[in-house]
């Protein structure tokens, strides 16, 4: 089945740092989405990206759909504690196919 | 409008018996989801359903079973739980028309001995 290849796994920062996390496919989707899950809680939407070339924000986040449509980018400016987290991208090529997770990049922030 | 929820949060069992993990939206959503997470495997698809009384195989399905005789509610049965179905599952809905987006529920820890 199709897979999305998330990077980095893992991630280390000091607080304030900007972070930048990418999720590519070998096949096209349609809709990308991004979603955090904190330690214990169901995964939380932050961005939905429906267009090729899009560009979304929500507060400090930054989310991109690629041309190609076959990748998508998720920034986070100025990190804070808070933003720990795994973050998951997901892809979805159509509104009858199931979305497709990648397999997630588990952010720590070190104050 | 407590969007999904999940009922139990944790769980033991000893191989071989049997439970059923229920999910509830009051969304309205058509489309509802069970997935499985398991440490650096990602959110993996047992089932899914795309309206009441349907229901369609994901990635993982096998050793589950799945109703939805109800559009609010969505059932995952484990017939004879196995030690390698040990996993915090997870369902999400969504409406079935317009933005994709998915609403996941807090999740069920399941530990099977």
């Amino acid at each position: 089945g199709q897979q999305l290849n998330q990077s980095p796994q893992s991630m280390f920062i000091q607080e304030g740092e900007d972070v930048s996390m990418n999720c590519t496919s070998s096949s096209i989707f349609n809709t990308w989405l991004w979603y955090k899950q904190d330690p214990g809680e169901g995964p939380v939407l932050l961005i939905a990206l429906y267009k090729a070339g899009e560009l979304t924000s929500n507060g400090r986040l930054t989310a991109q759909f690629g041309i190609t449509r076959k990748d998508s980018f998720l920034n986070i400016s100025a990190s804070i504690p808070s933003d720990v987290g795994i973050y998951f991208c997901a892809g979805q090529l159509s509104g009858n196919t199931p979305l497709v997770f990648g397999k997630g990049t588990r952010l720590s922030v070190i104050a | 409008n407590a969007g999904v929820t999940q009922t139990p949060k944790f769980r033991v069992l000893k191989t071989g018996q049997s439970m059923t993990l229920l999910c509830a939206q009051d969304m309205n959503h058509e489309y509802m989801y069970w997935y499985r997470q398991d440490p650096g495997m990602g959110l993996r698809l047992i089932h899914y359903s795309v309206g009441e009384g349907t229901t369609a195989k994901g990635e993982v399905p096998d050793g589950y079973n799945v109703s939805r005789l109800k559009k609010q509610n969505f059932l995952l049965g484990l017939e004879s739980a196995a030690p390698s179905q040990t996993s915090v599952y997870f369902c999400a809905s969504r409406l079935g028309t317009g933005p994709y987006e998915q609403y996941f529920g807090p999740g069920t820890r399941l530990t099977v001995t």
